[in-house]
């Protein structure tokens, strides 16, 4: 049971131009969602979080937003790097601070000089 | 490097043997996380401990896998009698001690060990 779904399985994207990944779930006890980074033969690694009370938040170049009402939520990278190609995984959990996450099966993104 | 180190990093092992994979936390970290992703699909929770103790282990299989973290060492995922479906990355993650909801909910990840069962 998928309660986590990350239905574009790649992205590909020029340099400089925006990166929209997506993320739709379907447990609506989530109110606390993540996402991750991965690069090959490493470790997924944290990269933003947002709670259920906010609809929006934004490190650097990297925006999440959140529409609690559809269960859908997009991380935005912009601009695109080369260094920002990877896999990147949407996980959600009930409570921040809870340690069993549901996570997506992740988008490769990959990011053309 | 003071990351979540798993070794090995790949296993190879023919169906009914015994895979033993290990992860040391990083280095101030008491709490241990063992997550499986299966092809194609996304990491899932599987065990929660602490030193010498198993604090939630709902998404454990319940026969074949084992885990513990004991006093002194690395926490070590077991699996008996290995089958074709066990082939999975297995992804140790490591945490500071959680307190309320002032903790991210990071979790620090290892690279992972890759078990192929022939």
């Amino acid at each position: 049971d998928q309660q986590v779904k990350q239905n574009s399985p790649s992205l590909s994207v020029q340099e400089g131009r925006i990166s929209i990944l997506n993320c739709d779930y379907t447990n609506s006890m989530f109110d606390y969602f993540l996402w991750y980074k991965k690069y090959p033969a490493e470790g997924p690694t944290f990269l933003i979080s947002i709670s259920s009370i906010k609809d929006k938040n934004e490190d650097g170049r990297f925006t999440v937003f959140l529409n609690k009402s559809a269960k859908h939520l997009s991380l935005h990278i912009v601009p695109s790097q080369p260094g920002d190609s990877a896999v990147y995984f949407c996980a959600a959990t009930p409570t921040p601070g809870d340690y069993k996450l549901s996570f997506g099966a992740g988008t490769t993104v990959t990011v053309r000089a | 490097n003071a990351g979540v180190m798993q070794n090995p990093r790949h296993l190879v092992r023919r169906r009914g043997q015994e895979a033993r994979l290990r992860c040391s936390p990083m280095k101030g970290h008491s709490h241990v996380y063992w997550y499986r992703q299966l092809p194609e699909e996304g990491l899932k929770f599987m065990v929660y401990l602490q030193k010498e103790n198993i604090i939630d282990e709902s998404g454990m299989p319940k026969e074949r896998f084992s885990a513990e973290f004991p006093k002194e060492g690395p926490s070590i995922l077991r699996i008996q009698q290995v089958v074709r479906g066990d082939s999975a990355a297995y992804f140790c993650a490591s945490s500071p001690p959680r307190i309320g909801t002032t903790n991210t909910g990071e979790l620090f990840f290892g690279e992972g060990s890759r078990l192929t069962v022939l």
